[in-house]
Parts: structure tokens; sequence; C-alpha cells
């Protein structure tokens, strides 16, 4: 069974600082990544996903998600983040042709104004 | 955009209870699914269903069972609720053709057992 695991469980920035958020899976082979975002009182929203080529992508709201192969990372990046982006962050991964997404526990980003 | 209604968003029930949570999706989405959420564990998968009265267990099945009669609804049943059950009930759906593009969630029920 494949798990993901988020590296921190609390970031707190302040708005202009780089915002890099780790992700690491377990999963005996092909993937699909994602990474959601929930918003205060929100429901959960797509912000990127992986699933094929280059290996960076980019999603909603200038994020930008690296897949390593050999190190089974999908790591959460954005150069300079805004108040707006307090939230909290799930990566998620499924087999390549698996329905179901297994989850992280999330992390918690907090920027301060 | 499609959108997957859950029926209440907050819900106080007693120990004991038979808890009913709807979820229903106008996207004619052949795959369902409910997550539960628990601070610090993230979303852990309860059972999903691929095809009207398909059901499968997910990780954490034990003292749910849940009923797909209908392409757009998925219910989740809580048999007795228990206060361990106490959570946020996350229901989720995404189209056959589309599984490795990710769900779209519904809002929510944050459900409290006293």
């Amino acid at each position: 069974a494949q798990s993901v695991s988020q590296h921190n469980h609390h970031v707190i920035l302040s708005e202009a600082a780089s915002l890099e958020l780790g992700c690491n899976y377990s999963y005996g082979g092909t993937v699909n990544l994602f990474w959601y975002v929930q918003y205060p009182g929100q429901h959960l929203q797509l912000l990127l996903k992986y699933f094929s080529g280059d290996p960076l992508v980019k999603g909603i709201k200038g994020f930008e998600a690296e897949f390593i192969k050999s190190k089974f990372s999908f790591n959460l990046r954005k150069p300079s983040v805004q108040w707006s982006d307090t939230a909290e962050y799930f990566c998620a991964v499924s087999g390549a042709n698996d329905y179901k997404l297994s989850f992280g526990a999330g992390t918690t980003v907090t920027v301060r104004a | 955009d499609v959108k997957v209604t859950q029926s209440s968003r907050y819900l106080v029930k007693r120990t004991g209870e038979k808890v009913f949570l709807e979820c229903v999706q106008d996207m004619d989405h052949e795959n369902m699914f409910w997550y539960r959420q628990d601070p610090g564990l993230g979303l852990r998968l309860i059972y999903f269903s691929y095809d009207v009265k398909m059901k499968e267990k997910g990780d954490i099945p034990e003292g749910y069972s849940v009923s797909r009669e209908k392409k757009e609804r998925f219910s989740l049943i809580l048999e007795s609720a228990s206060t361990n059950q106490t959570s946020m009930y996350l229901c989720a759906s995404s189209a056959y053709s589309d599984r490795i593009y990710g769900y779209t969630f519904g809002s929510g029920t944050r459900l409290t057992v006293v």
C-alpha cells in the first residue's frame, strides 16, 4: 500500500518569504502525484498534479512542484508567499491506474502580514 | 464546474445512533469516495464506489457502511455512532476517464458524537 509523508506539521512565514513543503511517498510502481490546498472554511481544491512528462509542474496561484523519482519526493514551492496563502496543504499519491488517493497528514501554513 | 454537495455542514448525534451522511454530485462521475479528516492524520479513506451498487473498503472501514443506489448519490452510514467517530467527513468524486486528474471535494460534514 502506498503511504505519504509530509515533513512539516506547521510552517509560519512572513509575507514575501519563500515556501517549500516536503512530501515523500512510498509506492512500488508508477504514480500520480497531487497537491491540494484547503483555505480556512473552504473545501479542498486541487493546486497542481503530476502524472507524466516534465517533472517540474506549475499550478495555480504561483505554486510549483518538482517530482524527483530517485528520491520519491514531490516538494511544493512558491517563491514569494502572500497572506492569502494561509491554508492547509496536502500531498497525495495514487497508483497510475488506481482510483484511490492516499493523502499525507497535511501541513498548516500561516503567513504573517 | 462539478459540484459535490454534502447534505449537512454540522451534525451532532448521540452515541449509539444510526447516522446517515449524504453526498450528491451533479456531473455524472463514476467514482465516489468518503474520507475522514482528522488533525495530524490527514485524510483517510473509509469507502469508495466506482459504479452504482459497487463498493470497496478503504483503509478504515470499521464501524461504517455505504450505499450507492443511484450514480449521483453516495451515502455513508455509521451503524452505531461512537465518540471516536467525531470527525470531519469529506465526500469526493471523479470521472472514470479522469481518475488520474484528481478529485472534486464537497465542503465536508463536521460530525460530533456526544
